[in-house]
Parts: C-alpha cells; sequence; structure tokens
C-alpha cells in the first residue's frame, strides 16, 4: 500500500483553466503539506496543516487553495492557471510515530500551456 | 528563518569511489534535525539519512555517512562506494524541533556516477 498517494501524476491544461490535486497518507500522521518544486528543482514549502487546520501559508497567491477534509487527506485547488504555476507539486506528511521526517507522495507534474 | 545551503550545484564520482557533498546551514535554535533526502530521476523523495542536533555521533546509513559539526553549522554527506543507483538530486534539509514543523529545503546538488 502506498503511503502517501497523491493524483493525478501529470496534468496538462490550459492557462486560465481550474484544476485540482489530491492527496492522501494511510500512515496516520497528524500533519500534512504541499511542497513546490520549480524548473530549477528547489523545494519550496506551500501549505501545512495539522489535523485539518491551516498552521503554514508561505505567501502563496489566493488562487491556491488547500482543503483538508479530514487529518487523512490534503487536497491543492488552484484557479484561474498561470504559466507560471508549471512544477511538480509534492504531498507529504509526518506524524509522532515518523520519527520527525517528512513522508512525500510521488508528486504531481503540472504543465500549463 | 532558517536557511540551508548546498553550493555545489553539481558534483560527479567514478563508480565505486567515494564523494562527499556539502551543506552547511543557519538557524539560532539547538535542537533540531537535518536530513539528506535523494531524488532520483523517477522523482521520488527517499530519505537517505537523518541526524538529531542533541546526538554528537554522526549518523551512519550502510555506504552513507555524515559530517555533523554543529558549532560550524555543517553537515556533509558521504557516499562511499559509489553505485549507478546513487546518481540523483541530493537535498540537505533541516527541520525546527516540532511535530508540525515544515522542512526547509536546499537547493540541491546533482550527483553523476561514472562507470
Amino acid at each position: 500500500d502506498t503511503a502517501v498517494s497523491q493524483t493525478p501524476k501529470y496534468l496538462v491544461t490550459q492557462m486560465g483553466n481550474d484544476k485540482s490535486i489530491k492527496c492522501e497518507q494511510n500512515l496516520g500522521h497528524d500533519t500534512m503539506y504541499w511542497y513546490k518544486q520549480d524548473s530549477k528543482k528547489f523545494l519550496k514549502i506551500m501549505f501545512s496543516y495539522n489535523n485539518k487546520e491551516l498552521i503554514i501559508n508561505e505567501t502563496v497567491p489566493n488562487r491556491f487553495s488547500p482543503k483538508s477534509p479530514d487529518k487523512a487527506h490534503l487536497n491543492l485547488h488552484i484557479n484561474s492557471l498561470e504559466l507560471g504555476d508549471s512544477a511538480v507539486y509534492f504531498c507529504a506528511s509526518s506524524g509522532p510515530t515518523s520519527n520527525e521526517k517528512l513522508f512525500f507522495g510521488s508528486g504531481t507534474q503540472l504543465s500549463v500551456l | 528563518a532558517q536557511t540551508v545551503t548546498q553550493s555545489q550545484p553539481e558534483m560527479s564520482v567514478q563508480e565505486a569511489e567515494t564523494v562527499t557533498l556539502s551543506c552547511t546551514y543557519d538557524t539560532s535554535e539547538s535542537d533540531y534535525y537535518l536530513f539528506w533526502y535523494k531524488q532520483p530521476p523517477s522523482r521520488q523523495m527517499i530519505l537517505v539519512i537523518r541526524q538529531e542536533a542533541y546526538k554528537q555521533q554522526n549518523a551512519t546509513e550502510n555506504r552513507f555517512s555524515v559530517n555533523f559539526q554543529k558549532a560550524a553549522k555543517s553537515f556533509s554527506l558521504k557516499i562511499s562506494d559509489s553505485q549507478l543507483g546513487d546518481a540523483a538530486m541530493y537535498f540537505c534539509a533541516y527541520r525546527r524541533q516540532g511535530g508540525s514543523e515544515k522542512l526547509v529545503f536546499g537547493k540541491g546538488t546533482k550527483l553523476t556516477v561514472n562507470p
């Protein structure tokens, strides 16, 4: 069983569209994260949630809206997609049993045309 | 704010040789954690090794070991007996103590292993 799973793995869309990326973890972790990896491979935190509550929001445009229906899920909705949103988006989770490390999903490569 | 610096954008090593990847970080905290993650072309983020700041002993995981110098805020990764499968991006990362803290990453080092 995949510990942190995100769907879809690839997403190709037109500028101006709205899209969502889903993430689920089956590790029982309390905290979930979204990271963005740009074309230069730099990984930067976007959001984190702890038990469905927003903990970190790192100056991300309002077009990005995370939603956590329960502590096992953290979805990312993006409105009015722009060319600069093209990147790989990683979901991750951590918890009391994770020994301080983050478990990452396999990433979603978003291409905005 | 905590920052992590990897000064080597690219490194290369011959198969079976040893290579060291550098990492420095900046923090005012005394308790924290340091990590090296590997990202092969498959894109998956794989934990290589982890170090607690309160431990003086350097962490080791098979062919991977670290040189942790707390006073110098340095955390280098040594890969011994390099294998072709070690070729990947390597990211150094810092995490403050606390269950919900984020990982702060360096910009990465691309490691090439030559046969």
